[in-house]
C-alpha cells in the first residue's frame, strides 16, 4: 500500500484564496521531504525541501511567501499556495524518504494533487 | 549541476512492437543514482527502477530492460511486446548522494501504444 499519502488528490479554488496539501508518510517518519510541481505536459520540477523543525529550502526562483511550506511532525509537511492565482493551476506532488542511512534510502512519492484555480 | 535529457517527446507503437526510451544524463559526481518512472493518465509516478552509478548491469523485469553505460552517461529502457496498459509518460531521473532526494527528471517521454 502507500507509504505517502497526499490530500486532497484534486481541489478546485477560486483565485485569490488559499490552499493547503497535506503530505504524509505513513510507517516511517522523514525528516524530510520534497515538493515538486508539475505543469500540464511537462516534466517534475524540485520547488523546495521541507525540513522538519526548521525551515523548508526553496529553489530558485520559487516564492517562499507564496508557497508556505510547514513541516512541523516527522510525518507530516503541508504545503500552502497562498493567494492563489489561475497561472499557479498545476499538479503538486510529494516525495518523503526514511532517514535510516539517507542515501540509498528508498524515495516514495504521494499520489499528487491536481489544483486548479478559477 | 545535474542535467537529464529525454530526446524523445512522443513514441508511437502498435501493440506488441518493441519501444525503447532513451536517456542521457550530465553529473559530475561519482556517485549517483538513477531512476525511471511511469506516470500514467491518473497522474501518480510509478516507480520502476533504481541503479546505482556504480552498478553497470543490465536488468531485465519481466518486459521491461534497462541498459546503463556509463561510458555515453545512458540509462536506457526498453518495453518488450508493448501493450495497450504500457501508454504512459516514463520519467528518467537522476540524483547525486549529496542531495539525496532532490531529483533531477527529464522532460519524460510520452509513449501511445494502439491496438
Amino acid at each position: 500500500g502507500a507509504v505517502v499519502s497526499q490530500h486532497p488528490s484534486w481541489v478546485i479554488c477560486k483565485s485569490g484564496t488559499s490552499v493547503k496539501i497535506e503530505c504524509r508518510s505513513l510507517d516511517f517518519q522523514a525528516t524530510t521531504m520534497f515538493w515538486y510541481r508539475q505543469f500540464p505536459k511537462q516534466s517534475l520540477m524540485l520547488m523546495a525541501t521541507s525540513n522538519e523543525g526548521s525551515k523548508a529550502t526553496y529553489e530558485q526562483g520559487v516564492e517562499k511567501d507564496k508557497f508556505l511550506i510547514n513541516h512541523a511532525s516527522l510525518t507530516l509537511s503541508t504545503l500552502t499556495v497562498t493567494s492563489a492565482h489561475p497561472e499557479d493551476s498545476s499538479f503538486y506532488i510529494c516525495s518523503a524518504s526514511p532517514p535510516w542511512g539517507q542515501v540509498n534510502s528508498p524515495l516514495h512519492f504521494g499520489n499528487g494533487t491536481r489544483l486548479t484555480v478559477t | 549541476a545535474q542535467k537529464v535529457t529525454q530526446a524523445q517527446t512522443e513514441i508511437s507503437v502498435v501493440e506488441k512492437e518493441d519501444v525503447t526510451l532513451d536517456c542521457v544524463y550530465e553529473t559530475r559526481d561519482t556517485t549517483y543514482y538513477l531512476f525511471w518512472y511511469k506516470q500514467p493518465p491518473s497522474g501518480e509516478l510509478v516507480f520502476l527502477i533504481r541503479r546505482n552509478s556504480f552498478d553497470e548491469q543490465n536488468e531485465i523485469s519481466g518486459r521491461y530492460s534497462w541498459n546503463f553505460q556509463k561510458s555515453t552517461s545512458s540509462f536506457n529502457f526498453t518495453i518488450t511486446a508493448s501493450q495497450v496498459v504500457d501508454s504512459a509518460v516514463y520519467f528518467c531521473a537522476l540524483v547525486i548522494t549529496d542531495s539525496w532526494g532532490k531529483l533531477q527528471f527529464g522532460a519524460g517521454t510520452q509513449v501511445v501504444v494502439t491496438p
